[in-house]
């Protein structure tokens, strides 16, 4: 079946605008996560949804960032007045419940550059 | 904090080497261990993971991992590596007593010369 997708797979930005990035889950899959990929910190967490519940945003790294799930499916990050710091890959993953030993499946990303 | 450290940044190996890639993690209660791999071009896919039982963990294309939890480690290894074995490994944890998401190592570079 059809696997993670992220749309764009690679946006180039000025900085001081904002940046929507889209997720779509594997279906049926009730969690959903973001993280960045960058070169100076890795892979880290950002936010997770899981159902209904209140999403867990401990990672956003400021208060520029937020996101959306919208009918429990597909997932929006955005990140308003970006900087030049933003820029990394950003990537979803989804898991079919929100049990601890559930794999996560990742989508190809999204590259983002803030110019 | 929560933290997986490898110590490998980048290990460059000749095919039918053998390979061994270190993992450890912060002391945190009781963990899931997931070993991902990130070929060129692709996106990130999972190797094996850890839960409980068997220490000695099998994965897909003849990879295995040990978890010894007195070291807090969870080393990657394969036998003999080959060229397709190229790629960006990722140990990563999640912690029965914290979030869901996964804590990510720094990743280790393989590159198997021919």
């Amino acid at each position: 079946g059809a696997g993670v997708s992220q749309s764009p797979s690679n946006k180039v930005t000025e900085k001081g605008k904002d940046v929507e990035l889209r997720c779509d889950p594997i279906s049926g899959h009730t969690a959903l996560y973001w993280y960045r990929q960058s070169l100076g910190q890795g892979l880290e967490f950002l936010i997770y949804f899981q159902g209904n519940s209140a999403p867990d945003k401990s990672g956003l790294p400021s208060d520029r960032f937020s996101a959306e799930r919208t009918g429990g499916s597909v997932s929006t990050l955005t990140i308003q007045r970006t900087q030049q710091e933003d820029s990394a890959v950003y990537l979803c993953a989804s898991s079919a419940s929100a049990q601890i030993r559930e794999t996560q499946y990742f989508g190809p990303g999204t590259r983002l550059l803030v110019l | 904090a929560q933290s997986v450290s490898q110590h490998n940044h980048h290990v460059i190996l000749s095919e039918a080497a053998s390979l061994e890639l270190g993992c450890n993690y912060s002391y945190g209660g009781t963990v899931n261990l997931f070993w991902y791999v990130q070929y060129p071009g692709q996106h990130l896919q999972l190797l094996l993971k850890y839960f409980s039982g068997d220490p000695l963990v099998k994965g897909i294309k003849g990879f295995e991992a040990e978890f010894i939890k007195s070291k807090f480690s969870f080393n990657l290894r394969k036998p003999s590596v080959q060229w397709s074995d190229t790629a960006e490994y990722f140990c990563a944890v999640t912690y029965y007593t914290g979030r869901r998401a996964l804590t990510f190592g720094s990743g280790t570079r393989l590159q198997v010369q021919p």
